[in-house]
């Protein structure tokens, strides 16, 4: 059974500091990554993918990955209210569908 | 960039009737699509994964017979549930393989049987 395990949180933050959300998962031929973001009520959006070991920036975001520990985290700089939703990890084994974790709410408090 | 576009966004339906909901990607080819329910704050639970001109392949414990979907074309695929009752009340969405990195999600239908 591959699985994706994040904490459920939620995990709060003051406004402007630094998020940190992190992901394992269990299939180690996975070859994709990606987070994806929900808001209440909302279909979730992707906001990065990850292919190979290392870090990933775009704007505020960073994707980390590190398939050797089987770990893949999302850091969010700045963080502003608007960030406060779910953040969904994702993992591809490849022709199969995507694995999803079941979500860590973050709250950014102002 | 890549969009798949659900209808309708909402919808409240009698008890015993069939609804069907509708996702069209834009302006890519989907590949294959992927129907998932999400209860409230809930993970998003994979239904069945169609590819266009093949029958779904639906996951445990989901009734074929009750969730009908048809993947016609590469643009379109849709679900159909059959003789909805209270229980299938949920958010269900739709998303997609080709349109770019990962999936592209369609915006979703919340679905109210009363």
């Amino acid at each position: 059974q591959k699985e994706v395990e994040q904490n459920s949180g939620p995990l709060s933050v003051p406004e402007g500091a630094i998020a940190s959300l992190n992901c394992t998962y269990s299939d180690r031929g996975s070859q994709s990554f990606f987070w994806y973001r929900q808001y209440s009520g909302k279909s979730p959006e992707l906001i990065m993918s990850i292919y190979s070991n290392g870090d990933k920036e775009d704007g505020r975001f960073t994707a980390q990955l590190n398939k050797a520990s089987q770990y893949v985290s999302l850091l969010i700089r700045d963080s502003q209210p608007s960030d406060s939703a779910t953040y969904l990890c994702a993992v591809g084994p490849g022709n199969t569908p995507l694995v999803f974790g079941k979500g860590t709410r973050l709250s950014v408090i102002a | 960039g890549a969009v798949v576009s659900q209808h309708p966004s909402w919808v409240i339906c009698k008890s015993g009737t069939s609804v069907k909901i509708e996702c069209r990607s834009l302006d890519f080819q989907a590949t294959t699509m992927f129907w998932y329910r999400q209860f409230p704050k809930q993970s998003l639970m994979l239904m069945a994964t169609s590819n266009e001109g093949s029958k779904a392949t639906y996951e445990q414990g989901v009734e074929k017979d009750k969730f009908l979907i048809n993947h016609a074309s590469l643009t379109l695929s849709t679900l159909t549930v059959t003789s909805a009752h209270p229980e299938d009340s949920s958010f269900y969405i739709c998303s997609a393989t080709g349109g770019g990195p990962g999936y592209t999600f369609g915006s979703g239908t919340r679905l109210t049987v009363v």
